[in-house]
């Protein structure tokens, strides 16, 4: 399993582009590398997932590097309310795919984002 | 609404008391997992089950039972509560990948 390392907190201000940092050094092949964002008292909530090269949705840009070992999470223009923890997670959870597939789950401590007025 | 449903909310217990936190998906998804959440610790996960009686140990699994008798339950069961199981749990699932859903969590406090 892939163990990621994350910075543990970050400050940033209202309306700036904020770039969080996921390292995999040990990721696999089959690999996905999925970013959450947890407000306090609620669970996560999944932001986006790829595997390579560049993916965007309406909340965030994921930038994946082409040896794969790191990922950046990035927050266009952050507001007040992207004040939240951010986590990292890789793994190749396949429902019904290869035997090599695994439920076994490992998430990092989190980034604490603090976005400020 | 597709949701993961966890009760209850809040629970507070003595040690040795068994207790059950339930956990239900209305998604029809396969996978199903628990993890607790400590302060400086992330998320760990606890038992996870690939689909109906398929369950398999976590990261942290010592203390805790599960079963996975239909594929929409997954209940998380604390025999013996003990002080250091005193933690926020979260109950999730996955129709494929590692796109979670989470349910909105329960606070268990054991004295």
């Amino acid at each position: 399993l892939a163990k990621t390392t994350q910075p543990i907190s970050m400050d940033s201000y209202e309306g700036q582009e904020v770039n969080i940092t996921c390292s995999h050094n040990n990721i696999a092949t089959n690999d996905y590398i999925t970013w959450y964002q947890q407000f306090p008292s609620q669970g996560p909530r999944f932001i986006i997932q790829g595997y390579k090269t560049k993916v965007t949705n309406e909340v965030a840009s994921l930038f994946i590097p082409a040896d794969r070992k790191s990922s950046t999470l990035s927050l266009p223009r952050v507001s007040l309310s992207d004040t939240a923890v951010y986590y990292c997670l890789v793994g190749d959870m396949i429902i019904g795919g290869s035997s090599s597939n695994t439920g076994k789950l490992i998430f990092g401590q989190g980034t604490t984002l603090q976005v400020k007025p | 609404e597709a949701q993961v449903t966890q009760n209850p909310r809040y629970l507070i217990t003595v040690t040795g008391k068994k207790l059950t936190v339930t956990c239900s998906q209305n998604m029809n998804h396969e996978y199903m997992s628990w993890y607790r959440q400590d302060p400086g610790l992330g998320l760990r996960q606890i038992y996870y089950s690939m689909n109906v009686e398929v369950t398999d140990k976590g990261d942290v699994p010592e203390g805790y039972k599960v079963s996975r008798k239909e594929k929409r339950n997954f209940p998380l069961i604390l025999e013996s509560p003990s002080p250091n199981q005193t933690s926020l749990y979260f109950c999730a699932s996955s129709g494929g990948g590692e796109k979670l859903f989470f349910g909105s969590g329960t606070q268990l406090s054991v004295l």
